[in-house]
């Protein structure tokens, strides 16, 4: 079955150092996403990408950067961590470019910064 | 700014009895709304979706009424079950494509046996 997943699934750094989040579908999807989910705040977007070698920044985009060499990988990338980007990620992907559709979620990285 | 909002933080209802979870959104460009199941420790995942040319959508137990006018959509659950509980994100969409995909702050249903 296909499926998305993210790696680490628990993750603890400390300010300023620099820390990749791993995305990986099987999916053939296109569209990935990555979204910081923080209490009262629900699912905000950071950045995404249309195809490989496609990268666009999103509403929460700052300290974050992405990058797609390929289809199936959206690894994201803290270039120095801060305590306000600790929070739970989720990458998730989708078929269909307009007009809404649904989008498929990892099962999230959890990432403390101390 | 929040252009969706779920007012509600929490929901509880008693198992067997309806369960409505609401959602309104500011930016009137919309014209995608879904609904997301979001399990502890789990990514969300789809639930149901409605079109703004639609005004309700329904699948199985599970009923999205959008009211245009008012920006305002309702997620009706009938009957509840204790396994409907979790947390809900509505999440609406404009027509450049998911990159406008807002999501509200969620609301967490709690169904009781």
């Amino acid at each position: 079955d296909a499926e998305i997943t993210q790696s680490p699934r628990h993750k603890i750094t400390e300010t300023g150092r620099q820390v990749t989040l791993a995305c990986h579908q099987t999916w053939n999807h296109n569209n990935m996403f990555w979204y910081r989910q923080d209490l009262g705040h629900g699912l905000r977007l950071i950045h995404y990408s249309y195809g490989v070698q496609d990268t666009n920044k999103g509403e929460v985009s700052d300290g974050y950067s992405v990058s797609r060499s390929n289809t199936e990988d959206l690894p994201l990338t803290l270039e120095s961590a801060a305590s306000s980007q600790t929070s739970v990620y989720f990458c998730a992907s989708s078929a269909l470019l307009a007009g809404g559709g649904e989008q498929f979620f990892g099962p999230g990285t959890r990432l403390t910064v101390l | 700014d929040q252009q969706v909002k779920q007012n509600s933080p929490s929901l509880s209802v008693q198992e067997g009895r309806i369960s409505i979870l609401n959602c309104d959104y500011t930016n009137s460009m919309f014209d995608y709304f879904l609904w997301y199941k979001k399990y502890p420790a789990e990514g969300p995942t789809f639930l149901i979706s409605i079109s703004s040319i639609k005004d309700k959508n329904e699948d199985g137990r599970f009923t999205v009424f959008l009211n245009k006018s008012a920006k305002h959509l309702s997620l009706h659950i009938v009957p509840s079950q204790p396994g409907d509980s979790a947390v809900y994100f509505c999440a609406a969409s404009a027509p450049r494509g998911n990159n406008d995909m807002r999501f509200g702050a969620g609301t967490r249903l709690t169904v009781k046996p």
